[in-house]
């Protein structure tokens, strides 16, 4: 079974630092493009960033460049996002999402809640 | 980016009844090189992550009943619902994936009337 499953959310005072993971299983993880989305309360999905299945071409969102950092090991089967500089509009749920390329997300983990609030 | 908007933001409609949803691009996600409309649907639950209905607007994944079907081509997408069950109320989005980045919809909210 195909299965994603994020971790390390939690609450953070605005300026601070989080890192999440993202564990794979079920398929070849190293053959798929992965994502991260984050959705805040009430609000559609907001796609922030995007790592190539090799790991060597990524893109960001432009509300997160420059602080956050997507990254994986494939080794490991892990996504990571590396969220810098925290901000109160960083608050929502972050998703990580399997990438069918060309382009639709399928599977998506079941999400981790951050929290950015003094 | 190409903006993706959704009416309306949400409907009641009675069960066994259908529910149409609306999904526009600012842009053509027609892509020449395939003939194919880059665009998929989804359903969200409360607590849920998204779950994948349609993708090339129009191709039901393995699994979704039959009575969700989706239609449109260029700008302008249309998502049903026919015999509307009770399960189905959720949140739908739409989503474009013809170039980066992919964008979606705010979601079209479906209740029961």
């Amino acid at each position: 079974e195909v299965q994603l499953v994020e971790s390390g959310g939690g609450l953070v005072q605005p300026g601070g630092s989080l890192r999440l993971s993202c564990a794979a299983s079920g398929f070849t993880f190293s053959s798929y493009w992965m994502h991260w989305v984050r959705q805040g309360s009430g609000k559609g999905p907001l796609c922030v960033a995007r790592i190539s299945g090799d790991g060597r071409t990524i893109s960001y969102a432009d509300s997160v460049k420059g602080r956050f950092t997507v990254s994986r090991d494939n080794a490991k089967n892990t996504l990571y996002l590396q969220m810098n500089s925290l901000r109160v509009e960083d608050t929502a749920v972050y998703y990580c999402a399997r990438d069918q390329s060309p382009g639709w997300f399928d599977p998506w983990g079941q999400g981790t809640l951050v929290t950015v609030s003094s | 980016d190409t903006v993706m908007t959704q009416s309306p933001d949400s409907l009641a409609v009675s069960l066994g009844e259908r529910a149409t949803i609306n999904c526009k691009s600012s842009q053509s996600v027609l892509r020449s090189s395939n003939n194919k409309n880059h665009l998929a649907w989804y359903q969200q639950k409360p607590g849920q992550p998204p779950r994948l209905l349609i993708y090339w607007a129009s191709t039901r994944k393995s699994g979704v009943p039959d009575r969700f079907s989706g239609s449109g081509s260029g700008t302008d997408f249309t998502l049903t619902i026919n015999n509307l069950q009770a399960e189905d109320v959720a949140v739908y989005y739409c989503q474009h994936y013809s170039n980066v980045p992919p964008t979606f919809g705010q979601g079209t909210k479906v209740e029961i009337k």
